[in-house]
């Protein structure tokens, strides 16, 4: 089946424009999990939702970082007035269930985000 | 200090090697402990979940000491299949199951 994919998979920016990200994940997944990956670093945790609820945005880095799920499945994460420390892989990780420990989650290509 | 620390690699073996990589971790409330394989320009996947009692799969032998917070991965008989970057992964109790990695140790195994 279908695994989780994201769009753009590339994106070029200039400083100051607003960028939008799109996850679609498995279906059925209840959790979606955003993660930002810095070059030569690991994924760090974002934001999470669980259907369409975000229960968890303690690491979208400033306010100009929002994500949303409206109808529980497809998510975006929108990033206002972009800056070159926004340049990263953006990487969005579907899993069955809610919050269980050992669910594993299932990452999409990533975004590659260049601001310039 | 971060919540997950590797060794810094890279680690660059001979084909048949085995080469063994740690991690630590600071929370003491960590729940659930994984390695995951990133190939270049590609995304995370998991490799195997960590269990206190050790756990075996193939050439990869995974081991958790709690006590230490101290994780490690084994792999004999390195391919040239396996140069990756490897993560050391934690969650939480609480945590909603988000992922807390490591910056990864790269491998490189060379004929």
């Amino acid at each position: 089946g279908a695994g989780v994919s994201q769009s753009p998979r590339y994106k070029v920016a200039k400083r100051g424009q607003d960028v939008a990200l799109r996850c679609d994940p498995i279906s059925g997944h209840v959790s979606l999990f955003w993660y930002q990956q810095a070059l030569g670093q690991g994924p760090e945790f974002l934001t999470y939702f669980q259907n369409e609820a975000q229960l968890d945005k303690s690491g979208l880095p400033s306010d100009r970082f929002f994500a949303e799920r409206p109808e529980g499945s497809v998510s975006t994460l929108k990033i206002q007035r972009t800056q070159q420390e926004d340049s990263a892989v953006y990487l969005c990780a579907s899993s069955l269930a809610p919050g269980t420990g050992g669910n594993e989650q299932f990452f999409g290509p990533g975004t590659r985000l260049t601001v310039l | 200090r971060k919540e997950v620390e590797q060794d810094p690699g890279p680690f660059n073996v001979p084909e048949g090697a085995t080469v063994a990589f740690n991690c630590t971790y600071s929370n003491s409330a960590s729940q659930s402990f994984f390695w995951y394989r990133q190939d270049c320009r590609k995304e995370p996947k998991l490799l195997m979940s960590v269990y206190s009692s050790g756990n075996e799969d193939g050439r990869f032998t995974a081991q958790l000491n709690r006590a230490s917070q101290y994780i490690s991965l084994l792999i004999r008989d390195s391919k040239l299949s396996d140069s990756a970057t490897y993560l050391c992964v934690v969650t939480f109790s609480g945590g909603y199951n988000k992922l807390i990695f490591g910056a990864g140790t790269r491998l490189a195994v060379h004929p």
